[in-house]
């Protein structure tokens, strides 16, 4: 089984409406993330979150939100679809503890989202 | 502030050439740690290479070799006899030691045809 799953790996949806992206590990991680990839530009961070009680913003937080409900689990909301929303969405884990560390990311195996 | 930077957007090789992907961050840490990601056309993100800054030592590992020089800020992957396989985008990313989200480069599309 996967250790980090994403669901669903596949949305299309209309302008405005409200969709929740999900995100489950199973490796006991503390932190998570969730990316944004665009043709040509690369993964760019939209959220992170170091423990439950803890949400920060990346690069490009606007028109999103985020839920961490468990350790395991951390939530992608897009309240109001739009167009330029879509894009591939990948979730990530980390464990910060340990020298050999090396803030390696796990990623999980991608939602592609299509706003029409 | 972090960046990485992958100047070549795509790459075309015949089969068996050898090809280098070129890598260049910028970072103010002292700590920090290099990655290699391919992504074929499937989607999934494959992580490929892990170093930190303190590690020099150049690897190769089968086909896939890395080239790591601090002295110009760079982090190259090299891909002998490339295979059909082998075409994916591959991605640069950098993590500084106190800031563990991870910054990509652009990513560098290699197509290998037979």
């Amino acid at each position: 089984d996967a250790d980090v799953t994403q669901t669903p790996r596949n949305r299309i949806t209309k302008t405005g409406k409200r969709i929740m992206l999900e995100c489950s590990q199973t490796k006991g991680h503390d932190r998570m993330y969730w990316y944004r990839q665009d043709p040509g530009l690369g993964l760019q961070l939209i959220y992170y979150s170091f423990d439950v009680k803890d949400i920060n913003k990346g690069e490009i937080s606007d028109g999103y939100s985020v839920s961490r409900q468990a350790q395991a689990k951390f939530s992608l909301s897009l309240e109001s679809a739009i167009p330029n929303q879509t894009a591939l969405y990948f979730c990530a884990t980390s464990d910060p503890h340990g020298s050999l560390s090396y803030n390696e990311q796990f990623f999980g195996p991608g939602t592609r989202l299509t706003v029409l | 502030a972090q960046k990485v930077t992958q100047a070549q957007t795509e790459i075309s090789v015949v089969e068996k050439e050898d090809v280098t992907l070129d890598c260049v961050y910028e970072t103010r840490d002292t700590t920090y740690y290099l990655f290699w990601y391919k992504q074929p056309p499937s989607g999934e993100l494959v992580f490929l290479i892990r170093r930190n800054s303190f590690d020099e030592q150049n690897e190769i590992s089968g086909r896939y070799s890395w080239n790591f020089q601090k002295s110009t800020s760079s982090f190259n992957f090299t891909i002998t006899a490339s295979q059909v396989v082998d075409s994916a985008v591959y991605f640069c990313a950098l993590s500084e030691k106190g800031y563990s989200t991870l910054t990509f480069g652009k990513g560098t599309m290699l197509l290998v045809s037979p």
